[in-house]
This record gives structure tokens, sequence and C-alpha cells, in this order.
């Protein structure tokens, strides 16, 4: 177990919908960054936050947005959703940001019809 | 553009054999390179971190090397037990903020 909780695990939504997915980060850690698995690939960065600041973005369009909250556990929403959307969606904490150590949590999978 | 590649995408093989999981980037210029495991519904647990300036990290039956200038990494898994089996990820970090991630090598260790 890794003290980072995501929620849900599982999530069905229709195209154009929109999502909050949500991560609750290890005690202690000040950084969070959201990763987007499709499947039978390897997962690819979508943002970090840090102190409830963005902190670097992939190439994601602005559609995919975040906050990170007092307590450090983040949101991740996304608008407008597309079918290419669907993967699983994985939070890591880190104690301090630039940080190797992360701590994945399980995910969430998003599916949208 | 940094691109992280993974040989074999699958492996399956007999309880006790050892194993090379090969990983590959094309920029030269990384910060630090990871593995991870992924089990199924799972998240990902790192198993070995080699800093830019090592060459090779060893945890029990696992050891990793790193050659930066070829841009290559494997993974070394010695007499592979059926509770090896998983995913396994190789990354780097281009960043200090951000990994890149390779497509992983599918792992099936069987009695």
């Amino acid at each position: 177990e890794t003290g980072v909780t995501q929620s849900p695990t599982h999530l069905i939504k229709t195209r154009g919908q929109q999502v909050t997915l949500r991560c609750s980060s290890q005690s202690g850690h000040n950084t969070v960054s959201w990763y987007q698995q499709a499947l039978g690939q390897g997962p690819q960065f979508i943002f970090q936050y840090y102190r409830e600041e963005e902190n670097g973005r992939g190439n994601f369009p602005p559609r995919f947005s975040g906050l990170q909250f007092p307590n450090y556990s983040s949101e991740l929403n996304v608008n407008a959703l597309e079918l290419d959307d669907s993967a699983l969606y994985l939070c890591a904490s880190s104690p301090y940001r630039g940080s190797e150590k992360l701590f994945f949590g399980s995910g969430t999978q998003l599916s949208v019809l | 553009k940094q691109e992280v590649t993974q040989i074999p995408a699958a492996l399956s093989v007999p309880e006790g054999e050892n194993l090379v999981l090969n990983c590959s980037f094309t920029d030269s210029a990384i910060y630090n390179l990871q593995w991870f495991r992924q089990d199924p519904g799972k998240g990902l647990t790192s198993l070995l971190l080699i800093q830019s300036s090592q060459r090779e990290q060893t945890s029990g039956r696992l050891n990793a090397s790193l050659d930066k200038s070829s841009g290559r990494s494997t993974l070394y898994i010695a007499a592979s037990q059926p509770g090896d089996s998983a995913t396994y990820l190789c990354a780097v970090w281009a960043d200090t903020d951000k990994l890149i991630f390779g497509t992983g090598t599918r792992l099936q260790v069987f009695p």
C-alpha cells in the first residue's frame, strides 16, 4: 500500500460529458502528478501540481485541468470527453518537488462511450 | 523529443530462468532512469532508480544497468518466480518533474 488513494476506481461516461477524478496524497507529500495510461501503452505525463500551483504540463489540451488543495489532495478534470480519453488515470504523490520518490495510486479506469 | 522503447513486448518463461528486459531511449540527456512494476488493476511500484552518474543498481534478484551514451538500460531478473509475473516499465526522467515511460514488457513466469 502506497498511501495514495484514488476515487472512483471505475467510471463510465459518454462523449461530451465532463468528469472529475480525485486523488488523496500520501501524508506529508506536497507534490502530485497525473498520468494517463491507454490500454497497452505506458503512462503519459499530464501535469504536476506543487503547493496548489501547476508546475509542468505534458502534451494535453486545455480541457484537461487540475486542482490541488491546501491539504495537497488533487483533482483532475476533463471537459468535453472524447472516446480517446478512455484510459487508466494514475495519480502519484512525492514528498517534494523534484523528488524521484513517486508513490502511485491504483488509478481510475475511465471508459468513454 | 525523448522516446522510450522496450523489447520484448511480452515474455513467457518457466520458473527459474534468468531474464533480461531491454529499454532504449533516444536522448541521452536524462536525469535518471527508473524501472517500475505494474500488476493488473494496481498502480506502479518503483523497483530500481539509477542516477545518471551510475552504471547499475541492485536490489535482491534484480539488477539494472544504464549506459547513457548508447541510450540503453537492461533489467536483469535472476531465478524468476511466478510472483514476478507483471508488466515491467522503464521510464526516464526527462527533467526533474516528468517521467517518460516505455510501453512495457509483459512478463509471465509459469511454474
